[in-house]
């Protein structure tokens, strides 16, 4: 199994604040990096597929950086709001492989 | 709108009694899979699907059954359930293995 670490393992911070994860994956034969965001309750989202190094894609507040040479994906949320709060997904596909490997997760917590 | 609908929602059970939940798109999507997720852990592939009757075990395959008979449909079947298999279940269905996932409802199963 090859692993995908995230880390910090939980956030705590105030409405306004920018904040940013990171996600480590095996650089090996690495194929696509994907983030997706998980509200309580609800089922996960995707908000990006990353597969070229250097790329850096952008969906309103939170953006997303990869390189795949070092094996690491940092993803920003600037002016964090309430409604960010979730817990944000990191998931790896290698070439050669079929599967997505998902990381334990960040859970954000804004707080007013 | 495109959707991938999983049932039933909750289920409680006993040790041994077998269980399907069922999964099914709308998307036309090559790729299905089933994950579980406990807590602390990320999400955790039991079984994917590439096409139609083409299935191949995930990380946790042990206990658990697919088939894929149709493009749309994705069961899981517990022959024998146990109370480790109490756990939070989620259907993906995507164009293919690197693609962009979209997930079902959930379905949160207690074996006793």
């Amino acid at each position: 199994i090859l692993n995908v670490e995230q880390s910090p393992q939980s956030l705590h911070v105030q409405e306004g604040d920018s904040t940013n994860f990171t996600c480590s994956f095996p650089s090996s034969n690495f194929y696509a990096l994907h983030w997706y965001r998980w509200e309580t309750a609800k089922s996960p989202e995707a908000l990006f597929v990353m597969t070229l190094n250097g790329d850096e894609k952008k969906k309103g507040r939170i953006s997303a950086t990869l390189n795949t040479k070092e094996g690491y994906s940092y993803l920003y949320i600037k002016g964090s709001q309430p409604e960010d709060s979730a817990t944000y997904l990191c998931a790896s596909l290698s070439g050669g492989y079929n599967k997505l490997i998902f990381g334990a997760g960040t859970r954000l917590a804004v707080h007013p | 709108e495109a959707q991938v609908t999983q049932n039933p929602r909750y289920l409680i059970t006993v040790t041994g009694k077998k269980l399907t939940v069922t999964c099914s798109q709308n998307m036309n999507h090559e790729y299905m899979s089933w994950y579980r997720q406990d807590p602390g852990l990320g999400l955790r592939q039991i079984y994917y699907s590439m096409n139609v009757e083409v299935t191949d075990k995930g990380d946790v395959p042990e206990g658990y059954k697919v088939s894929r008979k149709e493009k749309r449909n994705f069961p899981l079947i517990l022959e024998s359930p146990s109370p480790n298999q109490t756990s939070l279940y989620f259907c993906a269905s995507s164009p293919t293995a690197a693609g962009e996932a979209f997930f079902g409802q959930g379905t949160r199963l207690t074996v006793v």
